[in-house]
């Protein structure tokens, strides 16, 4: 099984800071890698596919990189309504998540 | 309006059966894999199982395999989980959630997601 290593587990910022969130796969998964947000008692949202895009009507300081083995969500300037817990989804294989970071304000 | 309605959770006690079910509309059933997704209080999202368009190929995750049974039922435009020996571990949200990619040969991200519903293993 691909196991997915989501860094750092929590994370806390200021408001117009630049976010970085890492997820590293234990073997070559292209870049069949997806992004969520999922805030307090609602379902996850689909923020990035396929490593680097955009979903439809995601905001565009969101973004992500990466391929192969190593990849980066950022969110270029934090705003109040990002806090929430992020998870990264390889799909190479049967589909896994990371362990989530949980976002919070500074 | 994609939308997903998961119903069928509730408590149930160790070693018990319970079997989920979503409702999909807005958006051709037949032409998606569909997911299962859990989440235990307080953890992470779990991938749980998934089903091809035509519920053929089934996959789950291994601490399920052989106690869960995922289908569909294009005709009745349902997914379903049968959830049987039931442990303390599986209690969880369990959301159904709809692929991204229309009418592909495989899994890849989950665009819609039901609102979840609650399964409780317990005495």
């Amino acid at each position: 099984d691909i196991q997915m290593t989501q860094s750092p587990s929590s994370l806390s910022a200021s408001v117009g800071d630049r976010v970085t969130i890492t997820c590293q796969a234990s073997q070559d998964i292209h870049n069949y890698l997806n992004w969520y947000q999922q805030k307090p008692g609602k379902a996850p949202k689909l923020l990035i596919y396929d490593a680097s895009n955009l979903e439809t009507g995601v905001p565009s300081r969101f973004s992500g990189s990466g391929s192969a083995t190593h990849f980066t969500f950022t969110i270029s300037s934090l705003q109040p309504e990002d806090i929430a817990t992020y998870y990264c989804q390889q799909y190479d294989n049967l589909p896994a998540f990371g362990q989530g970071t949980k976002l919070e304000i500074k | 309006e994609v939308q997903l309605v998961e119903s069928g959770g509730g408590l149930v006690q160790p070693g018990g059966s319970l079997r989920l079910s979503c409702a999909p509309s807005g958006f051709v059933f037949s032409s998606y894999w569909m997911t299962w997704v859990r989440q235990a209080p307080g953890k992470g999202l779990e991938w749980v199982a998934n089903i091809n368009l035509d519920g053929s190929e089934t996959y789950y995750v291994g601490s399920v395999e052989g106690r869960f049974t995922i289908s569909r039922d294009n005709a009745k435009n349902s997914l379903y989980l049968q959830m049987n020996s039931l442990r303390a571990e599986d209690t969880a949200v369990y959301y159904c959630a709809r692929d991204r990619l229309y009418n592909w040969n495989y899994a890849s991200g989950f665009d819609y997601w039901g609102q979840g519903t609650l399964v409780t293993v317990s005495s």
